[in-house]
């Protein structure tokens, strides 16, 4: 069955250096996401793209983050100068493109676990 | 904006039957979906409603009323490995996809 994978699986860095997670999303998938989730909290809503743009961001998703599409395989988040507070779980997940106004099922793949020091 | 809310906590037992619960309240809606997650995992997508009604996957049905902005997932013939957080998510629809999860509820399952 395929699925979305994501590298690394745990990053480890300082504060103020700049990270980014890469995922691989399901080959035939047309939208994809970011997602975070704090140690204990809810899963958040990072931001979404689709057609090589990004169709919607959350408040969290500001000037430090941004999103690229280098190749026709990869989706990757960059974190410019990374804070304390960045410290999560960041769940990369894919869909189908849906019928308007039908939703599709998310896959998400296995998420990276980011330690800001 | 958006408001969901799940139990925080439930437990039951090996071989019986739970529900659980989810009341939304979002500016948008077009369909909501149950997550399960065990811990340190990512989300594994359960079932999705977009009309009111029950939808039935195995041992997993969720029931959705748009009306009352409720939801339920009901598990049966529980098994040990069904302990796991449950999460709501309701999407929107508002050209986007995105998913506005509820904080999960926490699943025990007691021999």
């Amino acid at each position: 069955e395929p699925e979305v994978t994501q590298t690394p699986s745990h990053q480890v860095t300082q504060m103020g250096q700049e990270v980014i997670l890469r995922c691989v999303p399901i080959s035939n998938h047309l939208y994809f996401y970011w997602y975070r989730q704090i140690l204990g909290q809810k899963v958040e809503f990072l931001v979404s793209f689709y057609n090589n743009e990004i169709s919607e961001k959350s408040e969290i998703f500001d000037d430090q983050f941004s999103v690229e599409r280098p190749d026709g395989s990869n989706f990757t988040l960059k974190i410019r100068s990374t804070k304390l507070e960045d410290s999560a779980m960041y769940f990369c997940a894919s869909s189908e493109a849906g019928l308007a106004g039908s939703p599709y099922e998310q896959y998400f793949g296995p998420g990276t676990r980011l330690t800001v020091t | 904006g958006q408001n969901i809310d799940q139990p925080t906590e439930m437990t039951a037992t090996e071989g019986a039957i739970v529900q659980i619960n989810c009341t939304y309240q979002t500016s948008g809606f077009n369909g909501l979906f149950w997550y399960q997650q065990h811990a340190g995992e990512a989300p594994t997508f359960l079932s999705y409603n977009v009309l009111d009604g029950l939808e039935e996957k195995g041992r997993f049905s969720s029931f959705l009323s748009r009306s009352k902005g409720y939801s339920y997932l009901l598990l049966k013939e529980l098994q040990m490995k069904d302990s796991a957080s449950y999460l709501c998510a309701a999407i929107s629809n508002f050209g986007n996809e995105k998913l506005t999860f509820g904080t999960g509820t926490r699943l025990t399952i007691i021999p």
